[in-house]
């Protein structure tokens, strides 16, 4: 089945500078990737996703690549805010919404003021 | 769009009770429903999926007779905690696709605690 792994497991940044979050999975078949945001307590959100067919995504301040040769894919928050300050979960499915997501670990980022 | 509602947010009951958590897709009829459980400072844990009106499909190591799963409707799934124990205390949280190439989208979770 799939595998997840998800690095690093903690990431402690100064407000203003980027953070970086990267991933890998095992399954080949996997081409749906989402990232979710969590803060203590409270739901996952969605933050952002990338389907196989596309190599890079962005939103504003948050990007996502995938590489599927290598079978990794990466988040990239730039000009980080206290406010980014959660625990990031990566994940991959094989297909969306109806097939189950394997998650990575999280990381627990801490943006500095 | 795409809210997910669970309730109860928070239960406190004795060993032995069965406790029943149920999710809710507001705005969007789900065709799937995931269960996930979270320890502390941990990564979500699939326990099962279901699709409506079939039997759940459950993760390996996750007993199907202590965790029974309904999912009755296109709006309502439900988890029910039988004979909980206090190793089943956790976070528990659920979350709703409507397929379609839609993601997940999930519902505020459940403390569960068993004393």
């Amino acid at each position: 089945g799939e595998n997840v792994e998800q690095h690093p497991s903690t990431l402690s940044v100064q407000e203003g500078d980027s953070a970086v979050i990267k991933c890998t999975y095992s399954d080949s078949a996997s081409n749906y990737f989402p990232w979710y945001k969590q803060e203590l307590g409270k739901r996952p959100q969605l933050i952002i996703d990338i389907r196989s067919n596309v190599g890079e995504k962005k939103d504003q301040r948050i990007a996502v690549t995938l590489n599927k040769t290598a079978k990794h894919f990466s988040l990239h928050i730039t000009e980080t805010q206290p406010e980014d300050s959660a625990v990031y979960f990566c994940a991959a499915s094989i297909g969306t919404g109806g097939f189950k997501t394997i998650f990575g670990a999280g990381t627990r980022l801490f943006v500095k003021a | 769009g795409a809210v997910v509602s669970q309730h109860p947010s928070w239960v406190i009951c004795k060993s032995g009770t069965s406790v029943k958590i149920e999710c809710r897709s507001l705005d969007f009829q789900a065709t799937t429903m995931f269960w996930y459980r979270q320890f502390p400072k941990q990564s979500l844990m699939l326990m099962a999926t279901s699709n409506e009106g079939s039997k759940a499909t459950y993760e390996q190591g996750v007993e199907k007779d202590k965790f029974l799963i309904n999912h009755a409707s296109l709006t309502l799934s439900t988890l029910t905690v039988t004979s909980a124990h206090p190793e089943d205390s956790s976070f528990y949280i659920c979350s709703a696709s409507e397929g379609g190439g839609q993601p997940q989208h999930f519902g505020d979770g459940t403390r569960l605690s068993i004393l």
